[in-house]
């Protein structure tokens, strides 16, 4: 049963648009939600997250939204830089379990 | 300050072989977390340690995995005896107490292939 869901294997943008990654969630019980990024041959990092009391968060060029109702998760890249190039992991903690739940991730690719 | 190291970065093995991974966290870290992951996965929990108790060992395979945290700090994954579908990248993590346990920091995890 997969809890955290990305949908999209992968995505591929322009230099200076703006990068708009997706997830999807089933667990109510979720309370904290972050998104890790991951370059090859390294571990994956933490980037931003958001509480699940609120509906943004902004971090520079990374936007974090987040809509309960529809239990799904947003990230924007604001403008997109070819350093951005990397697999994004959606992560959710369990409320009460202190662990993480993470998505199968999204290879994003900024063309120049 | 030093990150979380893992060694060794890659490991070859035929079926049935031992193996063990060692993971070194930040200082000051008392939460050490394992994780697997398959091509095309996310990271998914083996084990969490808090100090040297393990106190989530729920997804680790006990009849073929086995793990220790001496002192609190460095940790060993073992895995005896290796079956083809252990291949994987193994992660190892740490958190401070004060993180929540939700900001976690990755080595760059051992890449093990089981011919």
């Amino acid at each position: 049963d997969q809890q955290v869901k990305q949908n999209s294997p992968s995505l591929s943008v322009q230099e200076g648009r703006i990068s708009i990654l997706n997830c999807d969630y089933t667990n109510s019980m979720f309370d904290y939600f972050l998104w890790y990024k991951k370059y090859p041959a390294e571990g994956p990092t933490f980037l931003i997250s958001i509480s699940s009391i609120k509906d943004k968060n902004e971090d520079g060029r990374f936007t974090v939204f987040l809509n309960k109702s529809a239990k799904h998760l947003s990230l924007h890249i604001v403008p997109s830089q070819p350093g951005d190039s990397a697999v994004y992991f959606c992560a959710a903690r369990i409320q009460g379990a202190q662990k993480l739940v993470f998505g199968q991730g999204t290879r994003l690719t900024i063309n120049p | 300050e030093a990150g979380v190291v893992q060694s060794p970065r890659y490991k070859i093995i035929e079926k049935k072989q031992p193996v063990a991974f060692w993971c070194n966290p930040i200082s000051g870290h008392n939460t050490l977390y394992w994780y697997r992951q398959n091509l095309g996965q996310g990271p998914e929990l083996l084990i969490r340690y808090e100090n040297e108790e393990a106190v989530d060992d729920s997804q680790l395979p006990k009849d073929r995995f086995s793990a220790e945290r001496l002192k609190g700090v460095d940790s060993t994954l073992k895995i005896q005896p290796a079956e083809l579908g252990d291949s994987a990248v193994y992660l190892c993590a740490s958190s401070p107490r004060e993180s929540g346990h939700e900001k976690l920091f990755f080595g760059s995890g051992t890449q093990l292939s089981v011919l």
